[in-house]
């Protein structure tokens, strides 16, 4: 299945670490990228290929995988990072599959 | 810098057609593959459509096959996407974006161009 599962919403206190779900069968097999979309704004690639940070994304945002899930975590959590989070890969036909999206919230 | 600006939104009724296009400036539009990514009110992000950097190979998502055309014009780094037969579901927002050179990603995106679809 090209199907990506992510958890609706994950809520954190700001400054502790906030970990963000996506799974998927192909996971294993496929790069996995992540967006933040903040309210109004357009989506902004935040890791890349599992786990490279673009330029300008800080370190303390990071990805990783293990198995048929790849993780973002988002290490010393700021009220900036509220957002809309998405994961995406790829599917056996080349094309692009979204996550359902993840809603941080920072208590 | 990277310049992604959508234009050709609008209210159309069921039934309709609708051509976005899409204005590229800040690299170089015909090495690159482009695609189009779509948000329901209120919902998440559908990958609906990418094109290579050529023109000569197409994708479409399921629900848009033979309704929608991706196309562009390296001429004029424009991409445009014609919309026919549409229905309230394809109510969203519709961004433009350009893929990096292994096309599996969306590297930057447009603002975005709402279409309503609604009698």
């Amino acid at each position: 299945s090209s199907e990506l599962t992510q958890p609706p919403s994950v809520s954190v206190s700001p400054g502790q670490t906030a970990r963000i779900a996506c799974s998927g069968d192909a996971l294993p097999r496929r790069y996995a990228y992540w967006y933040r979309q903040k309210p109004g704004q357009a989506p902004v690639v935040v890791i890349y290929n599992d786990n490279e940070r673009p330029s300008g994304i800080p370190e303390r945002i990071s990805g990783s995988t293990s198995g048929t899930t790849v993780t973002l975590t988002i290490r010393g959590v700021q009220a900036e990072d509220e957002a809309d989070y998405y994961c995406q890969s790829v599917d056996s036909a080349g094309t692009k599959v979204f996550g359902g999206g993840t809603r941080l919230t920072v208590l | 810098e990277v310049h992604l600006l959508e234009s050709g939104g609008g209210l159309v009724q069921p039934g309709g057609s609708l051509r976005l296009s899409c204005a590229a400036s800040g690299f170089t539009f015909r090495s690159y593959a482009m695609s189009w990514v779509r948000q329901a009110p209120g919902k998440g992000l559908e990958w609906v459509s990418s094109i290579s950097h050529n023109g000569d190979s197409t994708y479409y998502t399921d629900s848009v096959r033979g309704r929608f055309t991706i196309s562009r014009d390296n001429s004029k780094s424009t991409l445009h996407l014609q919309m026919h037969s549409l229905s309230p579901a394809d109510t969203a927002i519709y961004y433009c974006a350009k893929d990096p050179p292994a096309p599996d990603y969306c590297e930057h995106w447009g603002q975005g161009t709402l279409v309503t679809v609604s009698s």
